[in-house]
């Protein structure tokens, strides 16, 4: 267990749906990650945030938002689903926000849109 | 564009034997990190390397960077079947946003 808590593990839904996934953060960490990780595109970051602020923003699409809650929890929502956003997504966490370490990812929630 | 590639993508080889993964970058950074992933599973950071000519060693694996050359290697001796993985190298880009960028991973297997 590395500490980075992700639910659902499975998720299956329909197209044009809306899910949120969830994320807690390693004890400690105050930053969150999120990832997409699909074949065709490999390991895609999609955003961060850092005690509860958005602090960088990768390829992450319009149809989807993120937000980190006080208790350093984070959602991701995904809106009108595509079958193109089938995919594992992966919440990683850190301590701050620009040391050097590594990230603790967590297991992640496979998305699979039909 | 920023490139985080990797060579090969898929590597298969025999137990016993020795080789090496390339991680090629095309921005500056001095911080790079290396993680495995078995199938389904989640990420598992290996090796954290900060500075230029950093090296680390974890059992049969060895990971250096050269931030001159943009590369850095994952160099595998004797390989065992337990290896099996695929492997990511990850860049840190530090220009203005926070964020990795992963390379497109090596799927290793290694042949008993």
């Amino acid at each position: 267990d590395s500490g980075v808590t992700q639910t659902p593990k499975h998720l299956i839904t329909a197209t044009g749906q809306r899910v949120t996934l969830r994320c807690s953060p390693r004890s400690g960490d105050l930053s969150v990650y999120w990832y997409q990780q699909s074949l065709d595109q490999g390991l895609q970051f999609l955003i961060q945030y850092y005690n509860g602020e958005e602090r960088a923003k990768g390829n992450i699409l319009e149809r989807f938002s993120a937000q980190q809650f006080p208790d350093l929890h984070s959602e991701l929502n995904l809106s009108s689903l595509e079958l193109g956003d089938s995919a594992l997504y992966f919440c990683a966490s850190s301590v701050g926000d620009m040391e050097g370490g590594g990230y603790t990812f967590g297991s992640g929630t496979r998305l699979t849109v039909v | 564009e920023l490139k985080v590639e990797q060579n090969p993508l898929f590597l298969s080889m025999q137990e016993g034997k020795n080789y090496t993964i390339y991680c090629n970058y095309s921005t500056t950074s001095d911080r790079l990190y290396w993680y495995r992933q078995d199938p389904g599973k989640s990420l598992e950071s290996l090796f954290v390397l900060l500075s230029n000519g950093a090296v680390k060693q974890e059992g049969r694996l060895m990971a250096s960077l050269d931030t001159k050359a943009r590369l850095s290697t994952l160099h595998i001796t004797a390989a065992v079947h337990d290896l099996s993985a695929t492997y990511f190298c990850a860049v840190d880009i530090t220009s203005g946003t926070y964020k990795y960028i992963f390379g497109t991973g090596t799927r290793l297997k290694v042949l008993a």
